[in-house]
């Protein structure tokens, strides 16, 4: 049990565009989903907390214009990259509060942003 | 400001032996800490969760809280080259924030 997948695993740009990452959590209802992005050799640095039904909560220095967040409902979490530059590319990885009464988080497979 | 730390490594433990990864954590307010696998470019796995002072116990992993010296440490016996990844402390105060990671200790197996 547990699962979080993610969509697309693997994603290549160009400089300009924008790109639309999906995060689904496939056997339980998650209210809360996070969104998190990792630089070669370097730690898990959380972005942004998204709550089904409302306004996506940003850490201090995302930029929520740029880092559009939306939770329609309780198994789906998108994050768009608008107008992306090279500087965005890193790993993405989305996670979802778990369904017991811990705060385990479960983290999807990650997507793999390159921005040429 | 909410801080996890761990040594970066790496760590090099010779196969079969016991593996030892230290963690400590900065708000006495945390309630619930977590152990993660990441292998290299795959995204974190939660391997253990501990919520109360002692030891737990999950097949060849235990995890150990101490509350009043703010410090987790995980076990791995009987160590594998697959259990080779680093490890990712996490601690979670209870509320809507997203957990806290350490920086990750970098765990080598020797065959």
């Amino acid at each position: 049990g547990a699962v979080v997948s993610q969509h697309p695993s693997r994603v290549i740009c160009k400089s300009g565009t924008s790109v639309k990452i999906e995060c689904r959590s496939l056997d339980f209802q998650a209210t809360t989903m996070f969104w998190y992005r990792q630089f070669p050799k370097q730690s898990l640095m959380l972005m942004a907390t998204s709550n089904e039904g409302s306004k996506a909560t940003y850490e201090q220095g995302v930029e929520k214009d740029k880092f559009l967040i939306n939770h329609a409902s309780l198994t789906l979490s998108t994050l768009t990259v608008t107008s992306a530059h090279p500087e965005d590319s890193s790993f993405y990885i989305c996670s979802a509060r778990g369904p017991g009464q811990g705060y385990e988080q479960y983290f999807g497979p990650g997507t793999r942003l390159t921005v040429t | 400001q909410k801080e996890v730390e761990q040594n970066s490594g790496p760590l090099s433990v010779p196969e079969g032996a016991i593996a030892s990864l230290n963690c400590t954590y900065s708000d006495r307010g945390s309630q619930s800490f977590f152990w993660y696998r990441q292998y290299s470019g795959k995204s974190p796995e939660l391997i253990m969760s501990i919520y109360s002072n002692g030891d737990k116990e999950d097949g060849r992993f235990t995890a150990q809280l101490n509350k009043a010296s703010q410090y987790v440490s995980l076990l791995i016996r009987d160590s594998q080259p697959s259990d080779s990844a680093t490890y990712l402390c996490a601690s979670d105060v209870g509320g809507a924030d997203g957990l806290t990671f350490g920086k990750g200790t970098h765990l080598i197996i020797q065959p």
